[in-house]
């Protein structure tokens, strides 16, 4: 199976500030047929079930803030809040969908400092 | 707008079984690959298992192979997750989740879009 992992385990930031969380897959989640990464991040508040927020690497779901990025190819990955707002307090899971074990990272909570 | 409302979760006994089902609407439920994704309390996301939009692939995660079975009524618009032999491991919140379209009716990879707001399963003595 495709291990997941993600740094930092948590991170506290001030509003308007800038977070970074990172993913790494034990092997390349990037398809050559298709020049593909396979590679999904979903945001998780508090109660709530996951919501997918990027897929391949880098697209942005219809109706996501543009202060969301992704990036990334191959095994390393980056997902950036660009200006931090409160609403974006939560859990961010990153996803491979490579092989059938769809294997999430144990998830990066983020607060406001 | 679409919308997948999972029923069926409780208090089982270790060594038990349950029936966890999934309700979709909004979307043409025959023409989507299905899966069940279960967190524990406190913990990550785990996949569990999928089925193919015709019910004829399933896929298990190692775990639970040989004990849960997936299935749907795609007349009905549901999906469901047998659980057998459960022990006090697989108590988690259960989430039914949809895949984004994909055209192939035999391998599909994409990621999943839609989630339902997930049903508890506790398993104790």
């Amino acid at each position: 199976d495709i291990v997941m992992t993600q740094s930092p385990d948590s991170l506290a930031v001030s509003l308007g500030e800038r977070a970074t969380i990172n993913c790494k897959s034990s092997q390349s989640v990037l398809y050559s047929s298709n020049n593909k990464n396979y590679l999904a991040w979903y945001q998780q508040k508090p109660g709530q079930p996951p919501k997918l927020l990027i897929s391949w690497a880098s697209t942005r779901e219809s109706g996501v803030p543009d202060r969301f990025s992704g990036s990334g190819s191959g095994t390393d990955f980056t997902l950036t809040i660009s200006s931090l707002q409160a609403e974006d307090v939560a859990v961010y899971h990153c996803q491979q969908y490579y092989s059938t074990s769809f294997t999430f990272g144990p998830g990066t909570k983020v607060d406001i400092k | 707008e679409v919308q997948l409302v999972e029923s069926g979760g409780g208090l089982v006994q270790p060594g038990g079984s349950l029936r966890l089902s999934c309700a979709g609407s909004g979307f043409t439920f025959n023409s989507y690959w299905m899966y069940w994704v279960r967190q524990a309390p406190g913990k990550g996301l785990v996949w569990v298992s999928r089925m193919n939009s015709d019910g004829s692939i399933t896929n298990y995660a190692d775990s639970v192979k040989g004990r849960f079975t997936i299935s749907r009524d795609n007349a009905k618009n549901t999906l469901y997750l047998r659980m057998n032999s459960l022990t006090v491991e697989d108590t988690a919140v259960y989430y039914c989740v949809r895949g984004r379209y994909c055209s192939s009716p035999t391998s599909c990879h994409t990621p999943f879009d839609y989630w339902g707001q997930g049903t508890l399963v506790t398993i104790s003595s």
